[in-house]
């Protein structure tokens, strides 16, 4: 099975701040790379699909990019709504997941 | 709008069993891949299993395989697992969601979720 990595496990960051997470895949995965948030005792939530597809009504702050074995998933200006834990899959195999937080 | 309620959860022994359900609605059930994802206390999202739309294709995890069964009845709009054999990491918040329908697999909606407890 395809492994896949997260980075970092967790970050503390202002409003206002951008915040970037990377995900990296044991082999290549083209684009099937998306992205989920889940805020606690919630369901998760599709954000990113497809690797750089914005889900529909999701704010526009949210971006996704990569392609092959190396994604990138960022907040242009972090929210206190946007505090949540955050997901990178590939068909069964998720992220270990990243926790972010307001400093 | 799209709904997908779980429901059957419960405290189950070690080697017991229990069988899942997932209502759905607001979409035509019968032509999207649906999948089952749980959650262990704290900790991640682990991926468990995938039905096709039809019920032709199943896939399984390598932890639940041999132990739990995804079908599905499109008559009933419901999707289900039934999980024999349990042990006391499967103890998880358990997730339907339904595939995008895109290439490549995307969870786009998703229950509520319902506890599962293994305990003695």
């Amino acid at each position: 099975d395809i492994q896949m990595t997260q980075s970092p496990s967790s970050l503390s960051a202002s409003v206002g701040d951008r915040v970037t997470i990377t995900c990296q895949a044991s082999q290549d995965i083209s684009n099937y790379l998306n992205w989920y948030q889940q805020k606690p005792g919630k369901a998760p939530k599709l954000l990113i699909y497809d690797a750089s597809n914005l889900e529909t009504g999701v704010p526009s702050r949210f971006s996704g990019s990569g392609s092959g074995t190396d994604f990138t998933f960022t907040i242009s200006s972090l929210q206190p709504e946007d505090i949540a834990t955050y997901y990178c899959q590939q068909w069964r195999t998720f992220g270990p997941g990243t926790k972010v937080d307001i400093k | 709008q799209v709904q997908l309620v779980e429901s059957g959860g419960g405290v189950v022994q070690p080697g017991g069993s229990l069988r899942l359900s997932c209502a759905a609605s607001g979409f035509t059930f019968s032509t999207y891949g649906m999948y089952w994802v749980r959650q262990a206390p704290g900790k991640g999202l682990e991926w468990v299993a995938f039905i096709r739309y039809d019920g032709s294709n199943k896939y399984y995890a390598d932890s639940v395989k041999g132990r739990f069964t995804i079908s599905r009845d499109n008559s009933k709009n419901t999707l289900y697992l039934q999980m024999n054999s349990l042990r006391a990491e499967d103890t998880a918040v358990y997730y339907c969601a339904k595939d995008r329908g895109s290439l490549g697999s995307q969870f786009d909606y998703w229950g509520q979720g319902t506890l599962v407890t293994v305990s003695s």
